[in-house]
């Protein structure tokens, strides 16, 4: 099993600012395939980028993934005030089970 | 618009049953794989069970294995997971997600999740 380590647990930031969030998987994910969502709360996980770095449909380009092998990367160029939340990593380039990383909250400074 | 919405959850004492449902529309149900993901409160997310398109495949996180029961109706656009032997420790919001592949190799899998349902709420307690 890939174990998804998040980094920081909470960055508190003011909007316009730039936020770089960090995954770190235990092992290598095989051929990029990682996924990031966002999560409000009351609301279920949406989906910002896939294949590390495939923005998912309606995204806006504010928000960016890099990375490879065991270190990836989600940013945020300039923050807006609905950014703020709580950001996942989910690896499945690997045998079952699909997992996710422990999450990020971006918070208002 | 894609559509994903759930029903079943409640209150259940440990030991006990419950079959959660997920209405789909929106989308040709029959063409994907599908996934239930919980939230236990204040925590992150885990990935419980998958299912092949015409349900000839299932795969399930340890945890839940042999307790739970993912199936699906391409008849009636739906998605359920019957939940046995329930423990405190499976309390969720259960979510139903549709599912996206990835290719390696020749095969496909079921990798990422493009669309969520709003989710409903399970808790095991006496």
């Amino acid at each position: 099993e890939i174990v998804l380590t998040q980094s920081p647990g909470t960055l508190s930031l003011s909007p316009g600012e730039r936020a770089t969030l960090s995954c770190r998987a235990s092992q290598s994910v095989s051929s990029s395939y990682l996924a990031w969502y966002q999560q409000k709360p009351g609301q279920a996980p949406r989906l910002l980028i896939y294949g590390a770095s495939s923005r998912a449909t309606g995204i806006p380009d504010r928000f960016s993934g890099s990375g490879s092998g065991t270190d990836f990367t989600l940013t945020i160029s300039r923050l807006e005030p609905e950014d703020f939340a709580v950001y996942y990593c989910q690896q499945y380039g690997s045998s079952l089970p699909l997992t996710f990383g422990g999450g990020t909250k971006v918070e208002i400074k | 618009e894609v559509q994903l919405v759930e029903s079943g959850g409640g209150l259940v004492q440990p030991g006990g049953s419950l079959r959660l449902s997920c209405a789909a529309s929106g989308f040709t149900f029959s063409s994907y794989w599908m996934s239930w993901v919980r939230q236990a409160p204040g925590k992150g997310l885990e990935w419980v069970a998958n299912i092949k398109q015409d349900g000839s495949e299932k795969y399930y996180v340890d945890s839940v294995k042999g307790r739970f029961t993912i199936s699906r109706d391409n008849a009636k656009n739906s998605l359920y997971l019957q939940m046995n032997s329930l423990r405190a420790e499976d309390t969720a919001v259960y979510y139903c997600a549709r599912s996206r592949l990835y290719c390696s190799g020749g095969s496909c899998y079921p990798g990422y999740f493009d669309y969520w349902g709003q989710g409903t709420l399970v808790t095991v307690s006496s």
